[in-house]
């Protein structure tokens, strides 16, 4: 069964820094490009960001909203997923999901997020 | 690409048949998937590339549309199907969100 459990949320400062985790299970981690995104209270989703596997150099790309603040990175080793967070201010409280990106199939590659954890909640405010 | 859905909100019964409208800024193909977001938990992915069910997915679900314009179409509204469902576009970096639809009970 696959399982994605994220955690480090909390309550933090504005300019603040956070690092969340994200630990995958039941797949071959290793293979999948990984994305985490975001969910402000009371609003739709908006996409952080996305690392590539190794095959692809792992490769991040960035929402505009978050470039330069933010640093995903990955541990293969331990199934792991990272979301490094600097300069943190008020409108990046969400809750934060990661997610499996799927890997592409006969048919083509339609990159569509299958599987996602249950979210932590960031909290920036003084 | 900016994606737009309409209704933002939708008021049905159970047993109604509802359309949701998911519309891109420039083509994006078959790019597109659908989403069915219940308050207090992650997505759940209902519909790859269009049209393409998800293993587990009821067949009441189901996607068209090509291009700039798509739909998510529900046969038969059953309780569990009131949500809010997102569209997103997987055809170039960054997969954009669509702002959402929420179904509600009328």
């Amino acid at each position: 069964e696959v399982q994605l459990v994220e955690s480090g949320g909390g309550l933090v400062q504005p300019g603040g820094s956070l690092r969340l985790s994200c630990a995958a299970s039941g797949f071959t981690f290793s293979d999948h490009y990984m994305d985490w995104v975001r969910q402000a209270p009371g609003k739709g989703l908006e996409w952080v960001g996305r690392i590539k596997n190794k095959a692809n150099s792992y490769t991040t790309i960035y929402a505009a909203s978050v470039k330069g603040g933010f640093t995903i990175s990955r541990d293969d080793s331990s199934n792991s997923l990272y979301l490094q967070m600097n300069s943190l201010r008020t409108e990046d409280t969400a809750v934060y999901y990661c997610a499996r990106v799927r890997l592409c199939g006969s048919t083509g590659c339609y990159r569509a997020l299958d599987y996602w954890g249950q979210g932590t909640l960031v909290s920036v405010s003084s | 690409i900016q994606l737009t859905q309409s209704p933002s909100f939708l008021s049905a019964s159970v047993g109604d048949r509802v359309t949701i409208t998911c519309r891109a800024s420039q083509g994006i193909s078959s790019y597109l998937a659908w989403y069915q977001q219940k308050p207090g938990k992650a997505p759940k992915l209902l519909i790859n590339a269009a049209s393409t069910l998800q293993s587990g997915v009821p067949s009441r679900f189901s996607g068209s549309g090509s291009g700039t314009e798509f739909t998510l179409t529900i046969s038969s509204l059953q309780p569990e199907d009131f949500a809010t469902y997102y569209c997103q576009q997987l055809n170039s970096d960054p997969p954009t969100f669509g702002p959402g639809t929420k179904v509600d009970i009328k």
